[in-house]
């Protein structure tokens, strides 16, 4: 099992529209969860952290599910400028071991 | 905010020679670095890390011997592809940390897409 799970895509939605990713990890005791933006041939930049209450910035939203495991970003009214891969990553490990595990990203393609 | 400056963004080299990729923290002390790789349609593989003034860790299955790393200095991390061959051509992108960011003190160089030809 790897240890960031997310589905691939490709996601087309239109413009407007609501659109969810979903991600899983297999490591219990990772510590802290991030959803990041790629866009094509370009370094990934931090979108928003996640918390176990559940945070919100703007039209995304993200919710973690200790208990499952399992990571959410929402995106709302998408518009043609959130078109990108969206990468769920996980913080492990304690002191100078952490390090970021990264998802395979999720493809969203916002239509016209 | 931190920036990590990375050189070069594109290279394109010949099957046997050697490349050498920098990364430099520009208003902040990179204590340790990540190095990445990203081939098209995967994700981000970390390849190894270094704290400043010791030898990297490197990931299973990534040889030490052909990817040299040197962080000998708290704003400078370069990383070495030797002898490259085609299968070596990838996005390959450094992230620093220093020793006062915690979960949030990931900063991305822009990436350096190598391509051997």
């Amino acid at each position: 099992r790897k240890e960031v799970e997310q589905d691939p895509g490709p996601f087309n939605v239109p413009e407007g529209a609501t659109v969810a990713f979903n991600c899983t990890y297999s490591n219990s005791a990772s510590q802290s969860f991030f959803w990041y933006r790629q866009d094509c041939r370009k370094e990934p930049k931090l979108l928003m952290s996640v918390y176990s209450s559940g945070n919100e910035d703007g039209r995304f939203t993200a919710q973690l599910n200790r208990a499952s495991q399992y990571i959410s970003l929402l995106i709302r009214d998408s518009k043609l400028s959130d078109s990108a891969t969206y990468l769920c990553v996980v913080n492990t490990g304690a002191g100078n071991n952490r390090k970021l595990i990264w998802g395979l990203g999720t493809s969203l393609a916002v239509n016209p | 905010g931190a920036v990590v400056s990375q050189h070069p963004s594109r290279v394109i080299c010949k099957s046997g020679t050697s490349v050498k990729i920098e990364c430099r923290s520009l208003d902040f002390q990179a204590t340790t670095m990540f190095w990445y790789r990203q081939f098209p349609k995967q994700s981000l593989m970390l390849m190894a890390t270094s704290n400043e003034g010791s030898k990297a860790t490197y990931e299973q299955g990534v040889e030490k011997d052909k990817f040299l790393i040197n962080h000998a200095s708290l704003t400078l991390s370069t990383l070495t592809v030797t002898s490259a061959h085609p299968e070596d051509s990838s996005f390959y992108i450094c992230s620093a940390r220093d020793s006062w960011q915690t979960f949030y003190g990931y900063t991305f160089g822009s990436g350096t897409r190598l391509t051997v030809v």
